[in-house]
């Protein structure tokens, strides 16, 4: 089954606590992004990727860190969590970026930073 | 930076009832998507519709596009319970390269029994 696969889907950890949530595809994808989602907020974007190797800061990557060894991974890095950065975390993919096909979106990631 | 705006926040119909969101943008676009989202789960893509179409049907979802008042709308015609979710529209701006779906902060739709 094509799918986006995020672990883990909650996660509850102390302010400054290093954590990486992962985020796999099955698509073969060349595009990946992370977006949080706050109320009132909406979707934003923290970081993409259009292919191994190639990563870059979408609207608030301030706190986040983001590799893309393989194609079919990409994690999120929070390397000094705090509290602003509960959220609820979305990885999502696409062929090839966003201008001819759409995101294909994992399930949620749920942080809690106390 | 949000480019997309829904409207209504909040609508609540009848099942059988036709529901019909906004959504108004911004700057140019390559194209606009819309997307709907079940209580906290993975969004889910809807349609896609480019700059130069004006209208494009999928199943019960029509969506229109007006370029020139930069605004879109979603009409889901004989709604059913099932429809109850979030709706957001994307837009992927002509600055943007192909790298950036913009999302608005969705339409909330509720259909009663």
């Amino acid at each position: 089954e094509a799918q986006v696969t995020q672990n883990p889907r909650y996660l509850i950890t102390v302010t400054g606590k290093k954590l990486t949530v992962t985020c796999s595809q099955n698509m073969n994808h060349e595009y990946m992004s992370w977006y949080r989602q706050d109320p009132g907020l909406g979707l934003r974007q923290i970081y993409y990727s259009m292919n191994v190797e190639v990563t870059d800061k979408g609207d608030v990557p301030e706190g986040y860190k983001v590799s893309r060894k393989e194609k079919r991974n990409f994690p999120l890095i929070l390397e000094s969590p705090s509290p602003n950065q509960t959220s609820l975390y979305f990885c999502a993919s696409s062929f090839r970026g966003v201008s001819s096909s759409p995101l294909h979106f994992g399930n949620g990631t749920r942080l809690t930073v106390t | 930076s949000q480019q997309g705006e829904e409207d209504p926040q909040a609508l609540s119909i009848q099942e059988g009832e036709n529901a019909t969101m906004n959504c108004s943008y911004k700057t140019s676009i390559n194209n606009l998507q819309w997307y709907r989202q079940n209580s906290g789960r993975g969004l889910v893509h809807l349609i896609l519709i480019r700059s130069n179409e004006r209208e494009k049907h999928s199943g019960r979802l029509r969506v229109t596009l007006d370029t020139s008042k930069k605004s879109s709308s979603l009409l889901i015609t004989a709604s059913r319970a099932a429809d109850t979710a979030s709706y957001f529209c994307a837009t992927d701006g002509l600055t943007g390269g192909g790298n950036k779906l913009t999302f608005g902060t969705g339409t909330q739709l509720k259909v009663e029994l």
